[in-house]
């Protein structure tokens, strides 16, 4: 298996205009997360999925950022007008379920840069 | 809530010394503990775990970890460290409310072995 797959790798772009990160995740996993990692907050959990359905979206900072999962195999993050301090590392990870103890797998993430 | 709390921002040493990467919890209830690596530009990969029984946990790349429940600690540890060990260190922790949809991570240790 290849992993769990991010694109682009780098972004960068202008304030005020749309991102979109895509992901595709691991076949046969159940759940998707997308974190967003900053030097300032670490690593933080912005929204994750079940079964493409998302389950908690209380991590996602404002309504600029929104996330879909269409499919099993596909899912995006998007930033509708960008700002500067949404310049981050964005990870998408998979697993096979939510539980306890379950293994996180991490894409290599989007280095996202708004000027 | 949990939070985890990652004593060394960074720490740099030589090839073949021993190395412990502190990390410390806080939480009122039984916590599954664990640590994940992440190389230059790549996601984040789990290098072991704790979910109960031995104290002692071993892990990937000869690092091993204990857990301390009346220090509510957790560090990291090698013996003898490879410059290919050179990488950002997290712990995080999850509890019995959740799985890894509640993984709470620390804000990472920046390892660095020179030679």
């Amino acid at each position: 298996d290849a992993g769990v797959i991010q694109s682009p790798r780098h972004e960068v772009t202008e304030m005020g205009q749309e991102v979109t990160l895509r992901c595709k995740p691991i076949s046969g996993h159940n759940s998707l997360f997308w974190y967003r990692q900053t030097m300032m907050r670490g690593l933080e959990l912005l929204i994750y999925f079940n079964n493409n359905v998302p389950i908690d979206d209380s991590g996602m900072p404002e309504d600029r950022f929104s996330a879909k999962m269409p499919n099993a195999s596909f899912s995006t993050l998007k930033i509708q007008p960008s700002e500067p301090r949404d310049s981050a590392v964005y990870f998408c990870a998979s697993s096979p379920r939510t539980g306890l103890g379950e293994k996180l797998f991490f894409g290599s993430g989007t280095q996202l840069s708004v000027l | 809530a949990q939070s985890v709390t990652q004593l060394d921002s960074q720490v740099p040493v030589f090839e073949e010394a021993p190395v412990e990467l502190r990390c410390n919890y806080s939480s009122s209830v039984s916590v599954y503990l664990f640590w994940y690596v992440q190389y230059p530009n790549q996601g984040l990969q789990l290098l072991l775990k704790y979910l109960s029984g031995s104290t002692l946990v071993k892990g990937i790349n000869g690092f091993e970890a204990e857990f301390n429940k009346s220090q509510t600690s957790f560090h990291l540890r090698k013996p003898s460290v490879h410059i290919s060990d050179t990488a950002e260190y997290f712990c995080a922790v999850s509890g019995p409310q959740g799985g890894s949809e509640k993984l709470v991570f620390g804000k990472g240790t920046k390892l660095t072995v020179n030679p």
